[in-house]
């Protein structure tokens, strides 16, 4: 079974550019999750989907990033613009929807100089 | 508000030795524990989990113990392996809507001396 695929795995940016990162789920998992790791901390959940619906996006810095899951399967995570603070490592999680168990894809690691 | 603390950044423990990486939280609501291994340049990746409505749960080498009275968790590998060297992250979640939320604590290095 292929795992959750995340590209680029590596990005580097300047403050006030955009980028993207798009994360494919593991095929049938119908829950999808983006996470933000900042060095020496635990990931912290941005968004979670159902489907192509969102659950969760309480900690979702809206006024710069944005997420969307078209067709409930693929999705992207764009920061629009940067700040230094956003450097930090972005995963993406899938499940299958019942169970809390969630497959890790190996996240993009993004530096904003 | 760190709901979920590792207060040990890291752990030193020689092979064939006892590995005991702990893990507080102060969310009374919480009803589902998990730990991910996480090894550099990839993503966590799930060890092993226990509901609150058990104290014990084993697979193989690792063995979580909650002590929910004492909203503490902790994780046991016996015997401990050099592969075995990694950052542990303990997470938590709840039931209802939020069942799928996970809060992770900071994470633990483990090292496994040969």
């Amino acid at each position: 079974e292929a795992g959750v695929a995340q590209s680029p795995r590596y990005k580097i940016i300047e403050k006030r550019q955009s980028v993207a990162f798009w994360c494919n789920p593991i095929s049938g998992h119908a829950t999808l999750y983006w996470y933000q790791q900042i060095l020496g901390q635990g990931p912290k959940l941005l968004i979670q989907f159902q489907n192509n619906g969102v659950v969760d996006d309480s900690q979702l810095p809206k006024d710069r990033f944005s997420a969307e899951r078209l067709k409930g399967v693929d999705s992207t995570l764009k920061i629009q613009p940067a700040k230094l603070e956003d450097s930090a490592v972005y995963l993406c999680a899938s499940s299958a929807g019942s169970t809390t168990e969630q497959y890790f894809g190996p996240g993009t690691r993004l530096t904003v100089t | 508000d760190q709901q979920v603390k590792q207060n040990s950044p890291s752990l030193s423990v020689q092979e064939g030795r006892i590995s005991i990486l702990n893990c507080d939280y102060t969310n009374s609501m919480f009803d589902y524990f998990l730990w991910y291994k996480k090894y550099p340049a990839e993503g966590p990746t799930f060890l092993i989990s226990i509901s609150s409505i058990k104290d014990k749960n084993e697979d193989g080498r690792f063995t979580v113990f909650l002590n929910k009275s004492a909203k503490h968790l902790s994780l046991h590998i016996v015997p401990s392996q050099p592969g075995d060297s990694a950052v542990y992250f303990c997470a938590a979640s709840q039931g209802g809507t939020s069942y799928g939320k996970l809060t992770f604590g900071q994470g633990t290095i483990l090292t496994v001396h040969p």
